[in-house]
């Protein structure tokens, strides 16, 4: 079992939908969560962080996370064509320990 | 106003030639890392560092070797470039705790 797994995609929504996007991690331990945004070509860039269970909400972005079912997970709202990409999820175990990123998803928006 | 550097953006060298693909930070981050991904493909990590005169193997084997001899300062070197080295690189680097990396643009080589 890979550390993170991301499974689903790739994910196809309407202009103005809601995306879900989910990863689960394999680690008890880990204790900082991050979603990353990637457009073809370029570099990974943070969109969200959350380090306690619970939802965490950046304009139209919204991570959850469920410690006890090992699962982290991004909503965009109002989605546009300008959030089509690669979305990595990355979990951190401890101060010290190293990130890793899941194989990300890619996602079309339709205008 | 802070942030992490690559050098060069794109390479395209020839086969047998010895490289070395550049990152710098000026953050003052502790941890750096390089990442290869080819087009398309997950981010694998290959080498990352704690610390100056630290340095550790990541998950995917690499050819590659890197130092860190300043705080800032986190070169790759390819001794014999190979066509299947032809990747991108991305270095990233990241403060103690719990925050985020920040990347750098990326390297893309391209060995003929």
């Amino acid at each position: 079992q890979k550390e993170v797994e991301q499974n689903s995609g790739p994910l196809s929504v309407p202009e103005g939908a809601i995306a879900s996007l989910n990863c689960t991690y394999s680690d008890r331990g880990s204790q900082s969560f991050f979603w990353y945004r990637q457009y073809s070509g370029k570099s990974p860039e943070l969109i969200m962080f959350i380090y306690s269970n619970g939802d965490k909400e950046d304009g139209r972005f919204t991570a959850q996370l469920n410690k006890a079912s090992q699962y982290v997970s991004l909503l965009i709202r109002d989605s546009q064509p300008s959030d089509s990409a690669t979305y990595l999820c990355a979990v951190r175990a401890g101060a010290n320990s190293k990130l890793t990123f899941g194989k990300g998803i890619t996602l079309s928006v339709r205008p | 106003e802070a942030d992490i550097y690559q050098t060069p953006r794109y390479l395209v060298i020839g086969t047998g030639k010895k490289i070395t693909l550049e990152c710098s930070q000026t953050m003052g981050h502790d941890k750096m890392y390089w990442y290869q991904q080819d087009p398309g493909m997950e981010l694998h990590l290959i080498h990352y560092s704690y610390g100056v005169n630290s340095t550790e193997k990541g998950d995917l084997s690499s050819e590659s070797t890197v130092s860190r001899i300043r705080t800032e300062h986190f070169p790759l070197t390819l001794e014999s470039a190979r066509p299947s080295h032809t990747s991108q690189y991305l270095c990233a680097s990241s403060d103690a705790g719990r925050t985020e990396a920040f990347f750098g643009q990326g390297t893309r080589l391209t060995v003929v």
